[in-house]
């Protein structure tokens, strides 16, 4: 069965500091791929980044950043001088590209919990 | 409209009625999922459309929760004699992609989503 982690239920930082947010999944697929959704108030799921878990390159856009670990089976998210408009529920999510006698699925989505995360000015 | 748009996006319901939620996918769109999402809770997958085709429906709680796309473009989520524990918000995403045929990963948009009160 797939799995997805995220430990810090809500996290509150002042405006400029730098925030991670940790993620850690399970799953027996040897191919997946993981995710990182943004959910501001309004409902929607905002898709931020999408990594293949045979890349473990780490990769930065603008003040976000992702570190993917393979032997920790983490897939961390950084914002670096966090902002107001940053405030959110961020959702890690794997997907599976094994066969559905894996536990897993090449379509389906596994979220975790979410992180609430607040900036204050 | 350029994004996936969901009705109502409130929706209140006693007891035991039954309620129909309502996505429009992006235009052209293959694949379209339907989310549940509980309070304080990640997106739980119910189930998945291909084109019409209910390919999975696996995830739907009970035989009360049904879902189609009859032509392949708006789906509806119905769902029968609610309960409380139905309360949630009913996320809808779609993609361009054929997902299950591999080399394609597609992004799935989502809509706002409808949430539903059940006294």
């Amino acid at each position: 069965a797939q799995k997805v982690t995220q430990a810090q239920t809500e996290i509150s930082v002042v405006e400029k500091e730098d925030v991670t947010l940790d993620c850690v999944y399970e799953t027996r697929d040897t191919t997946y791929y993981l995710f990182w959704y943004k959910q501001p108030p309004s409902g929607e799921l905002v898709f931020l980044i999408r990594r293949n878990s045979f890349d473990e390159q780490n990769e930065i856009s603008g003040r976000y950043s992702w570190n993917f670990q393979k032997s920790t089976s983490s897939f961390n998210f950084t914002i670096t001088a966090s902002q107001v408009v940053d405030s959110a529920v961020y959702f890690c999510a794997l997907r599976g590209r094994g066969p559905s006698n894996s536990g897993g699925s090449n379509y389906k989505l596994t979220f975790g919990k979410g992180t609430l995360l607040t900036v204050n000015p | 409209g350029a994004g996936v748009s969901q009705s109502p996006r409130y929706k209140v319901a006693k007891r035991g009625q039954d309620v129909a939620l309502r996505c429009d996918p992006i235009s052209g769109h293959v694949s379209l999922f339907w989310y549940q999402q509980a309070l304080g809770q990640g997106p739980e997958f119910l189930t998945y459309f291909q084109n019409e085709a209910q390919l999975d429906k696996s995830g739907l709680p009970s035989d009360r929760f049904f879902a189609e796309r009859p032509e392949g473009s708006v789906s509806t989520l119905k769902i029968q004699r609610t309960q409380q524990e139905d309360s949630a918000v009913y996320l809808c995403a779609s993609s361009l992609a054929y997902i299950p045929t591999g080399g394609n990963t597609g992004e799935l948009f989502f809509g706002e989503g409808s949430r539903l009160t059940v006294l």
